[in-house]
């Protein structure tokens, strides 16, 4: 089945820690992007990539890293200076920057 | 930057009820999006505008692109249990490269 795939679902980081989330897309899709969302709120943009080996900063890049090396995978990573890391992490994909936006299931990230 | 805003922000009808929700934009946008989330999942894209005046349906949904394309409005009718969930409205000018959200409105549905 073609979709987007978010693992793991729920994961834990202690203080200090980096920790990797992984997005992964067979839709074929050129634009990959990571957003945040936090308790009864929006989603804000972490990072975007349009192509593979190029990626942009968002709206909230700050104590976030991200990868393009593969079109079918944008993994991102939540570095120690993130002092806020507790949120519910979405990521989607589109055939290019100016289509439909199409989401995984979330991976919701809890700090020990 | 560009904001939306989403009415009401939250709101608990009878099942049976038709639901009304509205987003807001202070600049024009050339596609609206309306996304639904179940709690602890990714949103769910209901519908897609593209031209302003535009009115889509999909089963119970109906959506429209405001004319002067500040707006966008989606309707339920016959609600039921399972529209329960946060619907989000996502709006694209001319010059943006992404998306912008907005904050959601929470529907709750009374048996």
């Amino acid at each position: 089945d073609g979709g987007i795939t978010q693992s793991p679902k729920y994961l834990f980081r202690k203080e200090g820690q980096n920790v990797t989330l992984s997005c992964e897309q067979n839709l074929n899709h050129d634009a990959m992007y990571w957003y945040r969302q936090d308790p009864g709120q929006g989603l804000r943009l972490i990072y975007y990539s349009q192509i593979v080996n190029d990626f942009q900063k968002g709206d909230i890049a700050e104590g976030y890293s991200v990868s393009r090396e593969k079109k079918e995978s944008f993994p991102l990573t939540v570095t120690s200076a993130q002092k806020n890391p507790t949120a519910f992490y979405l990521c989607a994909s589109s055939i290019s920057g100016h289509e439909t936006q199409y989401f995984g299931p979330g991976t919701r990230l809890l700090v020990l | 930057g560009q904001q939306l805003n989403q009415s009401p922000q939250s709101m608990f009808i009878q099942e049976g009820e038709d639901v009304s929700m509205n987003c807001t934009s202070s600049s024009i946008f050339n596609t609206w999006l309306w996304y639904k989330q179940d709690p602890g999942e990714g949103p769910v894209l209901l519908i897609a505008l593209y031209k302003a005046g535009e009115l889509t349906s999909n089963g119970r949904l109906t959506a429209q692109f405001g004319i002067t394309r500040k707006d966008s409005f989606l309707n339920i009718s016959a609600s039921i249990p399972s529209d329960v969930g946060i619907y989000f409205c996502a709006g694209q000018d001319n010059y943006g490269q992404n998306f912008v959200f907005g904050p959601g409105t929470r529907l709750s549905v009374l048996p």
